[in-house]
């Protein structure tokens, strides 16, 4: 069976200038996670979705993220425009309903110059 | 507030040695507590978790952990440390009836030839 797929791998983008990420989950998984994690530290929640729908979405900086998870399957993060802090790795994480274990994935390094 | 403290940012064994990386968490409820491994360039990876039941648990590769209410830790060990074992490893918690996991700051382990 597949893990969660996450691409790209990595990414370097200047200040100001969009970026996305794209989350495959595992199949069958309902709850879908995107986390934040800066150097040396652990992951932070930025989203969580049960199905299409956003059921956590209170640490996401909703001024310049933006998520969705169309058709409850995949999901994409964007960043519009990206800013020196944004520089971090961005994990997708997925579980069954009742969460209990999450399964990461690999992660995207992003680093804006 | 639900937190996670490692205490430990960066440890050192010879390989073949025991290992004991701490984590202490402060939750309200009843929690559920996971121990994550991040090799460089990974996403993480479940080694083991706490539900209920017997308060030491065992986890894949050797590891296990003991869950000490009193104390409200939930300590990792290993009797014999191999230099696969160098990784980044972070502590969590989630309430019994939350997704929301609440990670550690991370221990980095550093084996000795």
């Amino acid at each position: 069976e597949a893990g969660v797929v996450q691409s790209p791998r990595y990414k370097i983008i200047e200040k100001k200038q969009p970026v996305a990420f794209w989350c495959n989950p595992i199949s069958g998984h309902n709850t879908l996670y995107w986390y934040r994690q800066n150097l040396g530290q652990g992951p932070e929640l930025l989203i969580r979705y049960e199905n299409e729908e956003a059921v956590d979405d209170s640490q996401l900086p909703k001024d310049r993220f933006s998520a969705e998870r169309l058709k409850g399957v995949d999901s994409t993060l964007k960043i519009q425009p990206a800013e020196l802090g944004d520089s971090a790795v961005y994990l997708c994480a997925s579980s069954n309903r009742d969460g209990a274990e999450q399964y990461f994935g690999p992660g995207t390094r992003l680093t804006v110059t | 507030a639900q937190s996670v403290t490692q205490p430990d940012i960066h440890i050192t064994v010879s390989e073949g040695a025991s290992l004991e990386l701490r984590c202490n968490y402060s939750y309200g409820a009843t929690p559920y507590l996971f121990w994550y491994v991040q090799s460089p360039g990974q996403g993480l990876q479940l080694l083991l978790k706490y539900f209920s039941g017997d308060t030491l648990v065992q986890g894949i590769k050797g590891f296990e952990a003991e869950f000490k209410r009193s104390q409200s830790s939930f300590n990792l060990r290993k009797p014999s440390v191999h230099w696969s074992d160098a990784a980044e490893y972070f502590c969590a918690v989630r309430g019994s009836s939350a997704s929301k996991i609440i990670f550690g700051s991370g221990t980095r382990l550093s084996i000795r030839p």
